[in-house]
């Protein structure tokens, strides 16, 4: 099983709709989540952690679940500007490890 | 607000030729990072620094080294590229390692081609 999977995508939304991302992650003992996003031919960069309890920020909203070791990313209301790959990121199973990388779910949102 | 800079942007090398990218930030962090990104494999670690003076090998390190130089610079080093490196480079920092969730920041990417 890999360490974090996504589903690869394209979701292709209009403008206004609202998109879901799912994420799976195999390391149990992993301790910090995050969303990070990254344009065509661009440096990923962050877009919001993942707390235990949920958290949003304007539009987008993050969940986690330890016990199924799953995460997820809600957007609302898509613009255009959305329109990127959203990586799903966790730590590594070793204190210090660099985080692990998930392969990026691809969103093309069309007016 | 530099940020993490890493240099070249682009390069073209040919087979057995050696090169070094070069990587340095100013944010004071101490940790530093190399990935490389390839078409549906996502970004995969070389290697890392959790601090000056320690390098630690990631999920694909043969083929690379690396150099701590000092708390702002971390480079990475191929001595005889082959064409299964053509790749996109990554550098990133952070203020700690991954364990304590600090933000992983990233540098702009070098683009090489191995020919």
């Amino acid at each position: 099983r890999k360490e974090v999977e996504q589903d690869p995508g394209p979701f292709n939304v209009p403008e206004g709709a609202t998109v879901a991302f799912n994420c799976t992650y195999s390391n149990s003992a992993s301790q910090s989540f995050f969303w990070y996003r990254q344009d065509c031919r661009k440096e990923p960069k962050l877009l919001m952690s993942v707390y235990s309890s949920g958290n949003e920020d304007g539009r987008f909203t993050a969940q986690l679940n330890r016990a199924s070791q799953y995460i997820s990313l809600l957007i609302r209301d898509s613009k255009l500007s959305d329109s990127a790959t959203y990586l799903c990121v966790v730590n590594g199973d070793q204190a210090g490890t660099a985080l692990i990388f998930g392969k990026g779910t691809t969103l093309s949102v069309s007016s | 607000n530099a940020g993490v800079t890493q240099t070249p942007k682009f390069q073209v090398l040919k087979t057995g030729q050696s090169m070094t990218l070069q990587c340095a930030q100013d944010m004071n962090h101490n940790s530093m990072y190399w990935y490389r990104q390839d078409p549906g494999m996502g970004l995969r670690l070389i290697y890392y620094s959790a601090s000056e003076g320690t390098t630690d090998k990631g999920e694909v390190p043969n083929g690379y080294n690396v150099s701590r130089l000092n708390k702002r610079e971390f480079s990475l080093r191929l001595e005889s590229a082959a064409p299964s490196q053509t790749s996109v480079y990554f550098c990133a920092s952070s203020a700690q390692g991954a364990q304590s969730g600090n933000t992983i920041y990233f540098g702009e990417g070098s683009w090489l081609t191995v020919v």
